[in-house]
């Protein structure tokens, strides 16, 4: 069962419109992540959060933003979408196991295709 | 972090037992192995994370040796759906803002 949810799952939108892809997690995780995956390709890091106004850019440069006003909530947004921006963007959070360090319990993803 | 390499792709055939090993020569004091498994079109799943010696849930086992510079993944009797991307990561337990996925290993199961 997923306890992070990633809408829309299936995006398909023009050049130039702005798109936000929601993210939400029921576990009270501060820690939050958003990656991006070509297809057989790696996942890369793009954004991360510690907390509540907290927002760090990943190792892949990305010209998305993200914002964290809840807890809950980790939203990304692209404010004018192009064809490279076509991708799968995979949304995390991670907390501490019990085997000793931080888990990562991913959504399903969010595919986005620009025309 | 420590750079970790894993083979490409693996067969096997339904039934068997799949042993996929992660190298990791400059694994640190303080890192941890996890290794996460990936569906198409999903998100990666967490499937065992250890620090030494041998962890075993009900999903797979993790060996680790003396020296840490590796560790294998073992899935006992595999099926058709344990057919997916096996990602082995190292990092330390107080940082999780770097993690680097690799391309993994892509394990195919034919009947």
């Amino acid at each position: 069962e997923a306890d992070i949810y990633q809408t829309p799952r299936y995006l398909v939108i023009g050049t130039g419109k702005k798109i936000t892809l929601e993210c939400s997690q029921t576990m009270g995780h501060d820690k939050m992540y958003w990656y991006q995956q070509d297809p057989g390709m790696e996942l890369h890091l793009i954004h991360y959060s510690y907390g509540v106004n907290s927002t760090e850019k990943g190792d892949l440069s990305s010209e998305s933003t993200v914002s964290r006003i809840r807890t809950e909530h980790f939203p990304l947004t692209l404010e004018s979408a192009r064809p490279s921006h076509t991708s799968q963007y995979l949304c995390a959070s991670s907390e501490l196991a019990d085997s000793g360090a931080n888990v990562l319990t991913f959504g399903a993803g969010s595919r986005l295709t620009v025309l | 972090l420590a750079k970790t390499t894993q083979p490409i792709s693996m067969d096997s055939y339904e039934g068997q037992e799949v042993n996929i090993t992660c190298s990791h020569n400059n694994i640190a004091t303080n890192d941890y192995i996890t290794w996460y498994q990936q569906f198409p079109s999903q998100g990666p799943r967490f499937i065992i994370q250890g620090y030494k010696t041998k962890v075993t849930n009900e999903v797979a086992s993790l060996f680790i040796p003396a020296d840490r510079k590796s560790s294998t993944l073992s899935l006992p009797r595999v099926s058709l759906s344990d057919t997916a991307v096996y990602y082995c990561l190292v990092a330390p337990s107080y940082n999780t803002d770097k993690l680097i996925f690799g391309t993994g290993t892509r394990l195919q199961v034919f009947p």
